[in-house]
């Protein structure tokens, strides 16, 4: 079946750095990918829809200087978090949807675990 | 905006029983879909069934089926024979048919299964 690979699962750095997280679909293309955040025992919450090779769309209150998204490719969406923060450490999650099967169900990544001293 | 709510944060069953996980969503869309996914500790977002709102019969999946009710707008999960490996967070989502890039999850129900 879909498989949405996602990297890294877990990173520990330092407050003011910068992380790159992939989001890759691996055996089908995904036109449209979504980032979603998650704190702990609470839902997932859509941070931002990417769309590939155009401007990605957030949601209210979600700041696009900080979290840069770019989709150049229909396999490979990435979130850059700039100048992370402790409050910015969260569980990050993305998904992806098989082009052109709208229909479908939404694939998830692994999520990747950012802590930030 | 379309809202999911899930009014349970805590379900428990004992294994080999069954136990339903309610979900109520608000929308004023005639067509759209409906799922429910699992995640385990480990955190992974894993489908368990999905319901298309244009089909009246409840969708089902082993021991995984749904109690679809539009005019409620009521969407529960019921699980049979609960399996220990069924413990986990459960989420009710939804997702538009005219905007394919809204999909909202509800908070969730952490179901405990009892040995």
């Amino acid at each position: 079946g879909a498989v949405v690979s996602q990297h890294p699962s877990w990173v520990i750095c330092k407050s003011g750095t910068s992380v790159k997280i992939e989001c890759r679909s691996l055996d089908f293309q995904a036109t449209t990918m979504f980032w979603y955040r998650q704190f702990p025992k609470q839902s997932l919450m859509l941070m931002a829809t990417s769309n590939e090779g155009s401007k990605a769309t957030y949601e209210q209150g979600v700041e696009k200087d900080k979290f840069l998204i770019n989709h150049a490719s229909l396999t490979l969406s990435t979130l850059t978090v700039t100048s992370a923060h402790p409050e910015d450490s969260s569980f990050y999650i993305c998904s992806a949807r098989d082009y052109p099967y709208t229909n479908q169900p939404q694939h998830f990544g692994d999520g990747t675990r950012l802590s930030i001293l | 905006a379309q809202t999911v709510t899930q009014s349970q944060p805590e379900m428990s069953v004992q294994e080999a029983e069954t136990v339903t996980l309610s979900c109520t969503y608000d929308t004023s869309e005639s067509d759209y879909y409906l799922f429910w996914y699992k995640q385990p500790p480990s955190r992974q977002m894993i489908l368990v069934i999905r319901q298309e709102a244009y089909k009246q019969q409840n969708a089902t999946e082993n021991r995984f089926s749904v109690n679809f009710q539009k005019a409620a707008k009521s969407f529960s999960l019921k699980i049979s024979d609960s399996q220990l490996g069924d413990a986990a967070m459960y989420f009710c989502a939804y997702r538009s048919d005219s905007n394919n890039n809204d999909m909202r999850f509800g908070a969730g129900t952490r179901l405990t299964v009892k040995p």
